[in-house]
């Protein structure tokens, strides 16, 4: 069975600081790792990594893949107050059927003005 | 970007009675359509796989006489909870799957009275 495993599960930081949050996972024949930010609806697409060591930047958002540690970070840099979310990592792998996704439980971030 | 909507976005019922939440993409088309539901503060959890022309698959523990799942078009995919109980509130959220990534729609919030 897939499995994904998100930490922290909770972070609560004041602006400006910087923050990275961890996934590791365990997933037949690995397809892509995936980011999500998610508010008070739907999760929104953030990243999607799918070779190691090429880092993803988007802003003040950064990811990277480990697939030597099956795991992935998320930076980000001079966090704001709206970027308090649950950030949520899900893997996609082929062992099954059509793709589905394992998420973690997330973390939930606070960042405090 | 791909949009993906779900319909009612809100919805309360006595009950007993069922609910459909309709799943559409709205500028692509979608074999592959995901039905996850998310309890508050806690993570999506993957319910079935929606599969245009064909029977839907269910994750284990979920029931499938319960949770109707119906795929009916390369647009649409429909999830009616039957004879819903309190237990079953819960936020819904459907996801289609694009040729790289899954698209999210808003989510359905159902409350059974």
């Amino acid at each position: 069975e897939d499995k994904v495993v998100q930490s922290p599960l909770s972070l609560v930081v004041h602006e400006g600081d910087t923050v990275t949050l961890n996934c590791s996972y365990e997933v037949t024949n690995f397809r892509s790792l995936l980011w999500y930010k998610q508010e008070k609806k739907a999760p929104t697409f953030l990243f999607m990594l799918t070779s190691s060591g090429i880092e993803k930047k988007s802003g003040r958002l950064s990811s990277i893949l480990d697939k030597k540690e099956l795991s992935s970070i998320l930076n980000i840099t001079a966090t704001q107050t709206g970027d308090s979310a649950i950030y949520l990592c899900a893997v996609s792998g082929s062992g099954g059927s059509n793709y589905k996704l394992t998420f973690g439980k997330g973390t939930l971030l606070t960042v405090n003005p | 970007g791909a949009v993906v909507s779900q319909h009612p976005s809100r919805v309360i019922c006595k009950s007993g009675t069922s609910v459909k939440i309709e799943c559409r993409s709205l500028d692509f088309q979608a074999t592959t359509m995901f039905w996850y539901r998310q309890f508050p503060k806690k993570s999506l959890m993957l319910m079935a796989t929606s599969n245009e022309g064909s029977k839907a698959t269910y994750e284990q523990g979920v029931e499938k006489d319960k949770f109707l799942i119906n795929h009916a078009s390369l647009t649409l995919s429909t999830l009616t909870v039957t004879s819903a109980h309190p237990e079953d509130s819960s936020f819904y959220i459907c996801s289609a799957r694009g040729t790289v990534e899954q698209y999210f729609g808003p989510g359905t919030r159902l409350t059974v009275t």
